[in-house]
């Protein structure tokens, strides 16, 4: 069974840093690229950050160009998101997302994790 | 970034209608256009790729169809495990966007 586990998430002040995780299982991990996608409370889904299956290429949207940084470990079939400078509008559940292929052009979702949430407070 | 706007935002439906969502984008994607389902403190889950193409093990009570820049994704049938909230997404461009929602609510 193809499963998506993320951790990491929780309470950090306004200019803090957290680092997400994203456990995969039940499929080659290296050959797909992988997508953080956020929801914030009652809102709608933010593609944030994306990285092809070999982790030669990231993209990121704009809103956090600078302060995040999606990275992966083939070897532990993981994907991590630092998150740095975070801000109130970066509360959100966070969303580790699997693409059908290997590249990052024409990503569509097959398989979701269950998310992870990040409160951004004083 | 190219918008995408779903209406209606919510529609009130009863067990057996056949209702449909339109997904509009601001400029052409072509089908490269995905519809998700997501039920509360859920994740979201793959309904329909490439605009028409019904994901493995989905019902074929879903369809899809469209192209260009007008999208629908349509129920026929409507059971109660359908009542949820549907999201489109385009994956044309970088950033892939989604539309806002549109909530299937009991009538």
């Amino acid at each position: 069974e193809v499963q998506l586990l993320e951790s990491g998430g929780g309470l950090v002040q306004p200019g803090g840093s957290l680092r997400l995780s994203c456990v995969a299982s039940g499929f080659t991990f290296s050959n797909y690229a992988m997508t953080w996608v956020r929801q914030a409370p009652g809102k709608g889904l933010e593609c944030v950050s994306t990285i092809t299956a070999s982790g030669g290429s990231t993209y990121y949207v704009d809103s956090v160009k600078g302060r995040f940084t999606i990275s992966r470990d083939n070897s532990k079939d993981t994907l991590y998101l630092q998150i740095n400078s975070l801000r109130a509008e970066d509360t959100a559940v966070y969303y580790c997302a699997k693409a059908p292929r290997s590249s990052s052009s024409y990503n569509y979702f097959d398989c979701w994790g269950q998310g992870t949430l990040v409160t951004v407070s004083s | 970034d190219i918008q995408m706007t779903q209406s209606p935002s919510t529609l009130s439906a009863s067990v057996g209608d056949r209702v449909a969502i339109t997904c509009r984008a601001s400029q052409s994607i072509s089908g490269w256009l995905a519809w998700y389902q997501q039920k509360p403190g859920k994740a979201p889950n793959l309904l329909i790729y490439k605009a028409s193409s019904l994901e493995s093990g989905v019902p074929s009570r879903f369809s899809g169809s469209g192209s260009g820049t007008e999208f629908t994704l349509t129920i026929t049938g409507l059971q109660p495990d359908d009542f949820a909230t549907y999201f489109c997404q385009q994956y044309s461009i970088y950033p892939w966007t989604f539309g806002q929602g549109t909530k299937v609510e009991i009538k």
